[in-house]
């Protein structure tokens, strides 16, 4: 089992829909967990990072971490044909080497 | 604000050369990573340097190295190549020594043949 789980996708949503973005982890010692956004052929952007467990907003996406489930999940509002993407989790413990999900690829269709 | 800076953009490397890759860090920046992202996959860790020591490395053949000058910039060096060593490397840089915000170049696309 890989220490960080993400379902590789593609998901397909209609312009406007609510995304709803997933990762698991097997790792209790992560304490800071992030979200990038990758398009095609560039470096990961950072989105958001939250530190242990609680929700995050940030313009249309919030982020929520569950540490008793050991589940994390980006939510990004009024997806726009921009959003396409492949997204990122990535987490890290003490040890300040992250761990990243091997992503979802994310196309909004208008 | 210039952002990380990677060079060069693409490679092709034989099995068997060495190659160096180079990580221009974001002003201010004192620590900088290196990671390798194989097609389909996430980024994977590497090296981490700060202030130019090496303050972690992941689970990478001896055949990687890397380092880090007094102006904060880093480079990656592979010895022997392999097939198998082909993959976008990025390099991200940060503040501290943590990698919540860290900030990622274009990347090194190295192909080996």
């Amino acid at each position: 089992q890989k220490e960080v789980e993400q379902d590789p996708g593609p998901l397909s949503v209609p312009e406007g829909a609510i995304v709803s973005l997933n990762c698991t982890y097997s790792n209790s010692a992560f304490q800071y967990f992030m979200w990038y956004r990758q398009y095609s052929r560039k470096g990961p952007e950072l989105l958001m990072y939250t530190y242990s467990s609680g929700n995050k907003e940030d313009g249309r996406f919030t982020a929520q971490v569950d540490k008793s489930s050991k589940y994390i999940s980006l939510f990004i509002r009024d997806s726009q044909p921009s959003d396409s993407a492949t997204y990122l989790c990535a987490m890290e413990g003490g040890s300040y080497i992250p761990t990243f999900g091997r992503g979802t690829s994310l196309i909004v269709h208008p | 604000d210039a952002g990380v800076t990677q060079s060069p953009t693409h490679l092709i490397k034989t099995r068997g050369q060495q190659v160096t890759l180079r990580c221009s860090p974001i002003s201010g920046h004192k620590s900088v990573s290196w990671y390798q992202q194989v097609l389909g996959q996430g980024p994977q860790f590497i090296f981490q340097y700060y202030e130019k020591e090496e303050r972690g490395r992941g689970n990478f053949p001896d055949r990687f190295s890397a380092r880090q000058f007094p102006n904060y910039s880093s480079e990656l060096n592979v010895n022997a190549l392999l097939l198998g060593d082909s993959a976008l490397y990025l390099c991200a840089s940060s503040f501290g020594t943590g990698n919540t915000e860290a900030f990622f170049g274009q990347g090194t696309r190295l192909t080996v043949v």
